[in-house]
């Protein structure tokens, strides 16, 4: 089945700093891949997601680029602030399920220091 | 536009009974996902309900089980319950052509 590995674990920058998070996926049939945010205590919220016919996707500060050869993506966060504090996950679709089931990463907990 | 809500909110049981958690999707999502999450982990696929049928499972035992009621609504029913299943079960729904999720705050179960 699907394996997806997320790296860092934890992630602590200072206010203003990037920061950017690496997944890998195992299964080439993979073809969606979100972000989820999930603050303390929080319900994961979907914050940016990309396709595999698309090598990178913008949103303000958010971006996700895919590589589609070597399996990896990546969520790249500019300009931090101390509100991007929270855990980060990382996900691909299961295949033959049409996008719909997802296999998450380990999460990366992001500090933001003001 | 109400979330999904999910319940219960807590949930203890003893070892060796069953658990039965209930999940609410936002109105007009026919797909509903249960995910477990224990503590300090990434979420874990375990079902996949659509249009009242199991569309797909993670790797989890057969006591780990499900449906989906003719409103949407989904209930996750975990029998033989061990120590290991403590965890935040949360619950997803979406829409059929849209592939985000919208999770539910969860049910925190407890195993003792």
């Amino acid at each position: 089945g699907e394996n997806v590995e997320q790296h860092p674990s934890t992630l602590s920058v200072q206010e203003g700093d990037s920061a950017v998070i690496k997944c890998t996926y195992s299964d080439s049939a993979s073809n969606y891949f979100p972000w989820y945010k999930q603050e303390l205590g929080k319900r994961p919220q979907l914050i940016i997601d990309i396709r595999s016919n698309v090598g990178e996707k913008k949103d303000q500060r958010i971006a996700v680029t895919l590589n589609k050869t070597a399996k990896h993506f990546s969520l790249h966060i500019t300009e931090t602030q101390p509100e991007d504090s929270a855990v980060y996950f990382c996900a691909a679709s299961l295949p033959d399920t049409g996008r719909r089931a997802l296999t998450f990463g380990s999460g990366t907990r992001l500090q933001v220091q003001p | 536009e109400a979330g999904v809500t999910q319940s219960p909110t807590h949930l203890i049981k003893t070892r060796g009974q069953q658990a039965t958690l209930r999940c609410s999707p936002i109105s007009g999502h026919t797909s509903v996902y249960w995910y477990q999450q224990a503590l300090g982990l990434g979420l874990q696929f375990l079902l996949w309900y659509d249009e009242g049928e199991e569309r797909n499972r993670g790797n989890f035992p057969p006591r780990f089980s499900g449906r989906q009621f003719p409103n949407y609504s989904s209930e996750l029913n975990v029998n033989a319950l061990e120590l290991e299943d403590s965890a935040l079960y949360l619950c997803a729904s979406s829409l059929l052509n849209n592939y985000g999720y919208t999770f539910g705050s969860g049910t925190r179960l407890t195993v003792v």
